[in-house]
């Protein structure tokens, strides 16, 4: 089955900081997708990126940033010079074998003081 | 393009009362849509699967006679959840996936939040 960690709860860091979300995952599958949402107060979801697996070119779009590990089942995702505006919660997210249902991890609240 | 809208975004009822979620794709046709509960600072929890004019198939711990789920037309589900408990008060999201995109893609709705007093 496949399950999805992401070991910080809940992390502080002052404005302009680069902070790294953890995520790694379990699947048996041999190709998969690998997601990241946003979830803001407001809690609609923000889609941020799909990965697939056979690409494990690390991706860069503005101030974000993933870097992705196969050998090590990893799927972090990097905030440069963090503002408040990204404090939500960060769920890292992994469809089951069929595509069906997204297993998300338990989400990191990340909290950005100005 | 891709929207999901659900209506509505809030709602608070009474405790023994029925309350209705709808869930509508709005510029394509849903022929899955997903039905997930987020409880307070936890994670998204798939409560069923809802096929165009099948039965929704439950996950397992979720009564199915509590929260009917109706997918009628290929754009619109509905999560009726029935005599509603303060336990029930959660914060509802649903999803649809595109019969012509790919299985893995899922668009999500807003959110309804429930509270029951």
């Amino acid at each position: 089955a496949q399950k999805v960690t992401q070991a910080q709860t809940e992390i502080s860091v002052v404005e302009k900081e680069d902070v790294t979300l953890d995520c790694v995952y379990e699947t048996r599958d041999t190709t998969y997708y690998l997601f990241w949402y946003k979830q803001p107060p407001s809690g609609e979801l923000v889609f941020l990126i799909r990965r697939n697996s056979f690409d494990e070119q690390n991706e860069i779009s503005g101030r974000y940033s993933w870097n992705f590990q196969k050998s090590t089942s990893s799927f972090n995702f990097t905030i440069t010079a963090s503002q408040v505006v990204d404090s939500a919660v960060y769920f890292c997210a992994l469809p089951d074998n069929y595509g069906q249902n997204f297993v998300f991890g338990p989400g990191t609240r990340l909290s950005v003081l100005p | 393009g891709a929207v999901v809208s659900q209506h509505p975004s809030w709602v608070i009822c009474k405790s023994g009362t029925s309350v209705k979620i709808e869930c509508r794709s709005l510029d394509f046709q849903a022929t899955t849509m997903f039905w997930y509960r987020q409880f307070p600072k936890q994670s998204l929890m798939l409560m069923a699967t809802s096929n165009e004019g099948s039965k929704a198939t439950y996950e397992q711990g979720v009564e199915k006679d509590k929260f009917l789920i109706n997918h009628a037309s290929l754009t619109l589900s509905t999560l009726t959840v029935t005599s509603a408990h303060p336990e029930d008060s959660s914060f509802y999201i649903c999803s649809a996936r595109d019969r012509a995109g790919a299985l893995y893609e899922q668009y999500f709705g807003p959110g309804t939040r429930l509270t029951v007093t």
